[in-house]
């Protein structure tokens, strides 16, 4: 069964340093996304990519995280530098074509702690 | 604004029945997910309704009913691996997802 992958899955890092999270969607779909999920609360989209183009990047904090899916397959999400706050899990997920209902199928994300 | 409003938490004993409401308020609307999520790991998709009415899936069933703003997730025969978080999402009419907070539920035995 075709999955979402992602590394790493765990990452500790100190404030002030940069980091940096793969993720790998389902063969064959062209909508990827990255959500950072809160302890108790849903995900938040950060950005949406369609093939290697930007959809909607309007929740990410561009000042510290940037984003890329150059060859429009994998995708790499980056912070630097990392704050306290930025404490979370980032998913990464995919569906066929994101322009209708799609569901989103997820990898097993990266559990981001800062100290 | 748009929201997603769904209870904290639930508890339940296992072997009965459970049901998890959502409402919800979108700019415009094309279906309800519901995604089951174990601690410490990644949502898994459960259901989808566009259309009013139920639709059953084996132990879970999904209720939507789009005049009231209002979808049910129905778990029967309750098991213990069946703890989880239920997240409730809506798609708007720009086909992104606004995502409810979850519903943690707790299966006593």
């Amino acid at each position: 069964e075709a999955e979402v992958a992602q590394s790493p899955r765990y990452k500790i890092t100190e404030k002030s340093q940069a980091v940096a999270f793969w993720c790998d969607p389902i063969s064959g779909h062209a909508t990827l996304y990255w959500y950072r999920q809160i302890l108790g609360q849903g995900p938040e989209l950060l950005v949406q990519f369609q093939d290697e183009s930007v959809v909607d990047d309007s929740q990410l904090p561009k000042d510290r995280f940037s984003a890329e899916r150059l060859k429009g397959v994998d995708s790499t999400l980056k912070i630097q530098p990392a704050e306290l706050g930025d404490s979370a899990m980032y998913l990464c997920a995919s569906s066929f074509k994101g322009e209708v209902a799609d569901t989103q199928y997820f990898g097993p994300g990266t559990r981001l702690t800062v100290l | 604004g748009q929201n997603i409003d769904q209870p904290t938490e639930m508890t339940a004993t296992e072997g009965a029945i459970v049901q998890i409401n959502c409402t919800y308020q979108t700019s415009g609307f094309n279906g309800l997910f519901w995604y089951q999520q174990h601690a410490g790991e990644a949502p898994t998709f459960l259901s989808y309704n566009v259309l009013d009415g139920l639709e059953e899936k084996g132990r879970f069933s999904s209720f939507l009913s789009r005049s009231k703003g209002y979808s049910y997730l129905l778990l029967k025969e309750l098991q213990m691996k069946d703890s989880a978080s239920y997240l409730c999402a809506a798609l708007d009419s720009n086909y992104q997802l606004i995502w409810g907070a979850g519903t943690k539920l707790i299966i006593k035995p």
